[in-house]
């Protein structure tokens, strides 16, 4: 069965550090791979996605991912955290033979000051 | 840009009854639609996908005689419950997408998703 993981409920960082949010697939064939963001009563908003080309994908409020096909991974990642990155985050996946997008469980990001 | 509204945000009715939920992309042309479902404590699930003026696709194990989707216009598309039960207490989410394919896909589209409606069923 396909799915994707995020194996980690709770991330902890400390401002200016930087932070990383893991997320894992198993999916058939090529995939496709989206990071959404979701800040207290908002709707899922959009940071970025891979479907084909560079491995580095750079999104929206400095963050990145990286996909790296051997390891299954799709990790966000950002240089330097801010307090008003604190949300939940979540990382969705699909591939080219189906419609239905998977959800990852979502990782609950804690930046402190 | 890319704002996507949802009304209600929470509703209650009873057992029987049937209730509408009204997604819409408030600045853009939404060329699709996509309505979730989100469990406690679980991730969301995908529904269906609606195009305008076309019938929706459902995911398999949707009931589309029990969650009605119409998409009349490029900005509004409905969710109705219908002979709503306590099961059907859920969170619904809808989003939308601005990208031209023949074929939308939830698994490739980027999408804007609405903040969400909360229904309880007594």
């Amino acid at each position: 069965a396909q799915s994707v993981a995020q194996p980690e409920d709770q991330v902890n960082v400390a401002e200016g550090n930087p932070l990383t949010v893991k997320c894992t697939y198993s999916v058939s064939g090529n995939p496709y791979l989206f990071w959404y963001v979701q800040y207290p009563n908002r709707g899922l908003q959009f940071l970025l996605k891979y479907i084909t080309g560079d491995n580095l994908v750079k999104g929206s409020y400095g963050f990145e991912a990286e996909f790296n096909k051997s390891q299954t991974s799709f990790h966000l990642k950002k240089p330097s955290a801010l307090v008003s990155d604190s949300a939940l985050y979540f990382c969705l996946g699909g591939n080219q033979a189906g419609t239905a997008l998977i959800f990852g469980k979502g990782t609950t990001l804690s930046v402190s000051s | 840009g890319a704002v996507v509204s949802q009304h209600p945000s929470w509703v209650i009715c009873k057992s029987g009854t049937s209730v509408k939920i009204e997604c819409r992309s408030l600045d853009f042309q939404a060329t699709t639609m996509f309505w979730y479902r989100q469990f406690p404590k679980q991730s969301l699930m995908l529904m269906a996908t609606s195009n305008e003026g076309s019938k929706a696709t459902y995911e398999q194990g949707v009931e589309k005689d029990k969650f009605l989707i119409n998409h009349a216009s490029l900005t509004l598309s409905t969710l109705t419950v219908t002979s709503a039960h306590p099961e059907d207490s859920s969170f619904y989410i809808c989003s939308a997408s601005r990208e031209e394919s023949a074929r939308p896909r939830a698994d490739t589209d980027t999408q804007y998703f609405g903040p969400g409606t909360r229904l309880t069923v007594l």
